[in-house]
């Protein structure tokens, strides 16, 4: 089975500063997908970055990045220069490789709420 | 290129009472997974539907159940409420052997149970 952990239920940042979100995961799969997802308080759940096990560089998206440790099995998001609108909970989350017949549901930490300070 | 919609947005049901909640994917996409999220947590995967077929099934009793129509619109049908199936419903689309399979989700629909 697989496991996302989020050790950080709260965070605090402030205003251009960058900010670290830590994630780890547990899996017996080779291959897996990993993203991050950002849900401000209207609850829609926003996709940021996406991380193949077997990509050979970090993600980066525009002012996000994805630390990934694959020995360590982590997976940390990096919010470079915050802004006052990042402010938002944050979800980890994995799925299982591409596959006929495989599960292709997503399995999501328990969130960090990261406020950013004026 | 209109993203995923949910609808209602918000409803309050009472116990024992059915609700039925509708999904309309992204353009393009053909696969609809929906989740339940309770207050202060993460998602849980209730179910996945491609191809009208449900395709995986998360951890949830039969009173959960789902349809998905030509146009790969979905909807999620909860019989019996209790008070415990109060919480925010995510609906998700993605296309199936793309890539990333990235799940694109809607903005949810609140239930509430009394």
């Amino acid at each position: 089975a697989q496991k996302i952990t989020q050790t950080q239920p709260g965070m605090f940042v402030q205003e251009k500063e960058a900010v670290t979100l830590d994630c780890t995961y547990d899996t017996s799969d080779q291959s897996y997908g990993l993203f991050w997802y950002k849900q401000p308080s209207s609850g829609e759940m926003i996709f940021l970055i996406y991380q193949g096990s077997y990509d050979e560089q970090n993600a980066t998206e525009g002012r996000y990045s994805l630390n990934f440790q694959k020995a360590r099995k982590s997976a940390n998001l990096v919010i470079s220069a915050s802004q006052l609108g990042d402010s938002a909970m944050y979800f980890c989350a994995m799925r299982r490789p591409i596959s006929s017949g495989s599960a292709r549901q997503l399995t999501f930490g328990s969130g960090t709420q990261l406020t950013v300070l004026p | 290129d209109a993203g995923v919609t949910q609808s209602p947005t918000h409803l309050i049901k009472t116990r024992g009472q059915q609700v039925t909640l509708r999904c309309s994917p992204k353009s393009g996409h053909d696969t609809v997974s929906w989740y339940q999220q309770a207050l202060g947590q993460g998602p849980q995967f209730i179910f996945q539907y491609y191809e009208e077929e449900e395709r995986q099934r998360g951890n949830f009793p039969d009173r959960f159940s789902g349809h998905q129509f030509p146009n790969y619109s979905s909807e999620l049908n909860v019989n019996a409420l209790l008070l415990g199936d109060s919480a925010l419903y995510l609906c998700a689309s993605s296309l199936r052997d793309s890539n990333q399979e990235t799940q694109y989700f809607g903005p949810g629909t609140r239930l509430l149970v009394l």
